[in-house]
C-alpha cells in the first residue's frame, strides 16, 4: 500500500498568514493526488486534484504544487472559514490511501 | 444538485451484520463509479471500497475484504454496502462518494454525502 506522510499534525495562523501543509508518499503516485478540507461534524470536500487543479468553487487562495513522492498545499491569505482539518490522498492505485491530516486553527 | 443520501446505520453486536445504502439524485449514477469512505470516531478518513460502473470491477481495503460487499442498483440510482461478520474495528461513520472522472477508476471524491454512523459493539 502507499503511504501518505502529513505534516505537521496541526497548526495555528492569523487571518491573512500564509500557510502550508505537506504530503510525502512513499511511492511515486504520478500526481495523482488530491486535498480534501474536512470541517467539524461535516462530510470532506474536495479542493485540489491532480496536485494543483481547483475544485470548482474553490478560492484561489488555495493551491497546490508537487511532484514525485513530495506534494503541498497552500493557503494564502487565511480567512476564518479556513478552519478545518485537511487530507491529502493518492488516487495513483488501489487500496486509495488518504494522508493522516492536518489540523488548522486561527491563531 | 448532486446529492447524496445515506442511510442504514445502527448499533449492532460484533460478527452482525447491517447494509447501509446511499440514494443518489442529480446525476447519472449509472455513468460514475461510487464509493464508501469511512471515519472513526475522532480518527482519518479511510476508503473502505469502490464499484464500477455497471457493477462490474470492485475494490476493497485488505481490512474488509471477504466481510463487506459493495454493490449498486442504477435503476434505483442506489449504493449499496453490506457488512457481515462486524467488529468492534468498524465502529466509524461511512460517506458515500463519488469519484469524479468516469474515465479513471480512482479519480478524486467529487460529492459527498453526510455520512452515517455504525456502532459496533456488546
Amino acid at each position: 500500500d502507499i503511504q501518505m506522510t502529513q505534516s505537521p499534525h496541526s497548526l495555528s495562523a492569523s487571518l491573512g498568514e500564509t500557510v502550508s501543509i505537506e504530503c510525502l508518499t512513499s511511492e511515486g503516485i504520478s500526481n495523482y493526488l488530491a486535498w480534501y478540507q474536512q470541517k467539524p461534524g461535516k462530510s470532506p470536500q474536495l479542493l485540489i486534484y491532480y496536485v494543483s487543479r481547483l475544485q470548482d468553487g474553490v478560492p484561489s487562495r488555495f493551491s497546490g504544487s508537487g511532484s514525485g513522492t513530495q506534494y503541498s498545499l497552500k493557503i494564502s491569505n487565511m480567512q476564518p472559514e479556513d478552519e478545518g482539518v485537511y487530507y491529502c490522498q493518492q488516487g495513483y492505485k488501489y487500496p486509495l490511501t488518504f494522508g493522516s491530516g492536518t489540523k488548522l486553527e486561527i491563531k | 444538485e448532486v446529492q447524496l443520501v445515506e442511510s442504514g446505520g445502527g448499533f449492532v453486536q460484533p460478527g452482525r451484520s447491517l447494509k447501509l445504502s446511499c440514494a443518489a439524485s442529480g446525476f447519472i449514477h449509472s455513468n460514475y463509479v461510487m464509493a464508501w469512505v469511512s471515519q472513526a470516531p475522532t480518527k482519518g478518513l479511510e476508503w473502505v471500497a469502490s464499484i464500477g460502473t455497471g457493477g462490474g470491477n470492485s475494490y476493497y481495503r485488505d481490512s474488509v475484504k471477504g466481510r463487506f460487499t459493495i454493490s449498486r442498483d442504477d435503476a434505483k440510482n442506489t449504493l449499496y454496502l453490506q457488512m457481515d461478520s462486524l467488529r468492534s474495528e468498524d465502529t466509524a461513520t461511512y460517506f458515500c462518494a463519488r469519484h469524479s472522472d468516469p474515465s479513471y477508476y480512482s479519480a478524486p471524491f467529487d460529492y459527498w454525502g453526510q455520512g452515517v454512523m455504525v456502532t459496533v459493539s456488546s
